[in-house]
């Protein structure tokens, strides 16, 4: 069971907006540590999507969005892309563990 | 071009060693912690092991306490992880991971294939 809690699957169907929730406790993303999220697409290694919470690295368009509230955090991707179809993951830190954590992943579907 | 590429893995037996390396290219490896995070196959990722950039620091999850072994060269920007006693729940791809400025996973590697089995 990861610390970090998502959903297992999130749908949409192109040009819509879809939304993967990133819940932990007062240890980890409630303790302010910055949360993160990598997008792994079918067969390949995981790749940095968003960081410190609502930043995206050089290259990634700017459908893709992060945001943190309390002990919890979301990616948004507007104007769905059959390529966007992928599994998600959240990132932070957790104190009481003195590691970093993984959320257990969402996989998308492009419907 | 920033790079990291991983080699090494394979079938084992159960009860037996693998080394892993990952080789860097592209940035002053010397200056930055290096992870090695796996997944096994259909599940999600897993920390597996962490060593600061001048290795005075180094943690392991609990499931690899005392089997495995991270270590790095600096001078010929290789790292390094020793696996023994390995189990069938080590099966897995196994990357490595820089942790960069933005204190994320800003580069991955490839991923290298281990299995145990006999």
């Amino acid at each position: 069971q990861s610390v970090l809690t998502q959903p297992p699957s999130v749908s949409g169907a192109p040009g819509q907006r879809v939304t993967i929730s990133c819940t932990g406790s007062s240890s980890n993303i409630g303790a302010g540590f910055d949360v993160h999220w990598y997008q792994q697409l079918p067969g390949t290694a995981p790749k940095l999507l968003i960081y410190g919470n609502n930043n995206r690295p050089s290259g990634v368009p700017d459908r893709f969005s992060g945001s943190k509230s309390g002990t919890s955090a979301s990616l948004a991707i507007t104007w769905l892309q059959a390529e966007d179809e992928a599994d998600y993951y959240c990132q932070s830190y957790d104190s009481s563990l003195s590691v970093r954590v993984f959320g257990g992943g969402t996989k998308l579907t492009v419907l | 071009e920033v790079q990291l590429v991983e080699s090494g893995g394979g079938l084992v037996n159960p009860g037996g060693s693998l080394r892993l390396s990952c080789a860097a290219s592209g940035f002053t490896f010397s200056s930055y912690s290096m992870y090695w995070v796996r997944q096994a196959p259909g599940k999600g990722l897993e920390w597996v092991s962490s060593i600061s950039s001048t290795s005075s620091y180094i943690h392991y999850a609990d499931s690899v306490t005392g089997r495995f072994t991270i270590s790095r060269d600096n001078a010929k920007n290789l790292l390094h992880l020793q696996m023994n006693s390995l189990r069938a729940e080590d099966t897995a791809v196994y990357y490595c991971a820089r942790v960069g400025p933005t204190v994320a996973f800003d580069i991955w590697g490839p991923g290298t294939m281990v299995t145990v089995s006999s």
